[in-house]
């Protein structure tokens, strides 16, 4: 199993990036994918999730609409479009794999795309 | 949403100590709970799902137990790799993540 992010930066509040997160070593289209946060000095902070075929969709409270979470079964990837991006967005942001056994927890995480809001 | 609190956050330990680490949520979670170590600029890794089930490849050291709002996380002999910060996470009603508890060296 690899995960891999990308599309990390440096961006100025208001702004947009899209984060993408390339898999492989495993059937992409059969597993719920997830994105994780650490901001510098904090926890880990569930953001999004996304189902298999994309039917269910699930943000964390904290962002207001301002995230969106998208996938490409064909590619084998997954994505997380943030707009109207905040200084307190600033974290590394993580892919990871729903479990292999069908449960909810985490059992794969690629190694994370910094992302910087500042001015 | 479900509130996840980790105590202590942070510990001071030696090598051969037993460590235990408290994860209270703020409703019942049930049995569906993990625990992940993490160290710095690496991602998290999962020790231990429902509870009390080791993740394949875990060292024996590591246990997990409680349900329903109160859970524990025991090392039972710190050894050098086990320096590292370790969350809680529920996943009955979405995800929360606990504050995280950070093991030192003492």
């Amino acid at each position: 199993v690899q995960l891999v992010e990308s599309g990390g930066g440096l961006v100025k509040p208001g702004g947009s990036l899209r984060l993408s997160c390339a898999a492989s070593g495993f059937t992409f289209s059969t597993y719920s994918m997830n994105w994780v946060r650490l901001a510098p000095g904090k926890g880990l902070e569930w953001v999004s999730s996304i189902s298999s075929s994309s039917n269910y969709i699930y943000y964390a409270d904290s962002l207001k609409g301002r995230f969106t979470i998208s996938r490409d079964n064909a590619k084998n990837s997954l994505f997380l479009q943030m707009n109207s991006l905040r200084v307190e967005d600033t974290a590394i942001y993580y892919c990871a794999r729903d479990s292999r056994r069908g449960t909810r927890e985490f059992d794969s995480w690629g190694q994370g795309t910094p992302v910087t809001v500042s001015s | 949403d479900i509130q996840m609190t980790q105590s202590p956050s942070t510990l001071s330990a030696s090598v051969g100590d037993r460590v235990t680490i408290t994860c209270r949520a703020s409703q019942s979670v049930s049995t569906w709970l993990a625990w992940y170590q993490q160290k710095p600029g690496k991602a998290p890794n999962l020790l231990i799902y429902k509870a009390s089930t080791l993740e394949s490849g875990v060292p024996s050291r590591f246990s997990g137990s409680g349900s329903g709002t109160e859970f524990t996380l025991t090392i039972s002999s710190l050894q050098p790799d086990d320096f590292a910060t370790y969350y809680c996470q529920q996943y009955n009603n979405y995800w929360t993540f606990g504050q995280g508890t950070k093991v030192e060296i003492k």
